[in-house]
């Protein structure tokens, strides 16, 4: 598969609690994504984090990129009932401007 | 907010019968995606569009499918003859040349039955 790899393929947790994803790929990026996917809906775009960046923060978010490792991990902070979502990382090579996506991880967060 | 339109929001076809999905970008970008996502799976890159020019479609299974977007805004996606395999979210998205995030639309639920 030209799909990158996420772990877990499922996550269940207590609102409250944090949440992390860990996603790997193939190839040398320019960029690595990660998007948010409601059950039966289109993706949302949460955060990008570049090669040159090892970490990045947008609110509850909490991004981390290993390019030696090839691999990237998100990070939910104090999840809510409403981040339930699948999410994806998504990388951009170096060349094109194609995304190639991850197999996904869904989470779970109970009230 | 602009948002990606797509439509029909769901599709429920029979075996060798053909298949037509319809996508509306926001206004201004020029880039456009056709995705396919199986189940339990993420979307993988079957056509982009720059303008009315195919980019990549290295991933389009072109005896079957074809997309076009003729003036370069909207796009349209069909599948003949429809195949169980197809079965799927088959989802649009577009951006800005330039930037890096992609806006997708709902998408379509195909069920070939």
């Amino acid at each position: 598969s030209q799909q990158g790899e996420e772990d877990p393929q499922a996550l269940s947790i207590q609102e409250g609690e944090n949440a992390t994803m860990n996603c790997s790929y193939k190839t040398s990026i320019n960029n690595l994504q990660w998007y948010r996917q409601n059950s039966g809906r289109g993706l949302v775009h949460l955060i990008l984090i570049r090669s040159n960046e090892r970490e990045k923060h947008s609110g509850r978010l909490r991004v981390t990129l290993d390019t030696s490792k090839k691999s990237s991990s998100l990070l939910i902070t104090a999840s809510r009932a409403a981040d339930t979502a699948s999410y994806f990382c998504a990388s951009r090579q170096t060349s094109g401007s194609r995304l190639t996506f991850g197999e996904g991880t869904q989470l779970t967060v109970n009230p | 907010e602009a948002e990606v339109a797509q439509s029909p929001r769901y599709k429920i076809t029979e075996k060798s019968q053909a298949v037509a999905f319809w996508c509306d970008p926001i206004s201004g970008h020029a880039t456009l995606y056709w995705y396919r996502q199986i189940l339990g799976q993420g979307p993988e890159l079957l056509v982009q569009f720059q303008d009315e020019s195919v980019v990549d479609d290295s991933q389009l299974p072109k005896d079957r499918f074809s997309a076009e977007r003729l003036k370069g805004v909207d796009s349209t996606l069909k599948i003949q003859p429809a195949e169980l395999g197809d079965s799927a979210m088959y989802l649009c998205a577009s951006l800005v040349p330039g930037q890096e995030t992609q806006y997708f639309g709902p998408g379509t639920r195909l069920l070939v039955l």
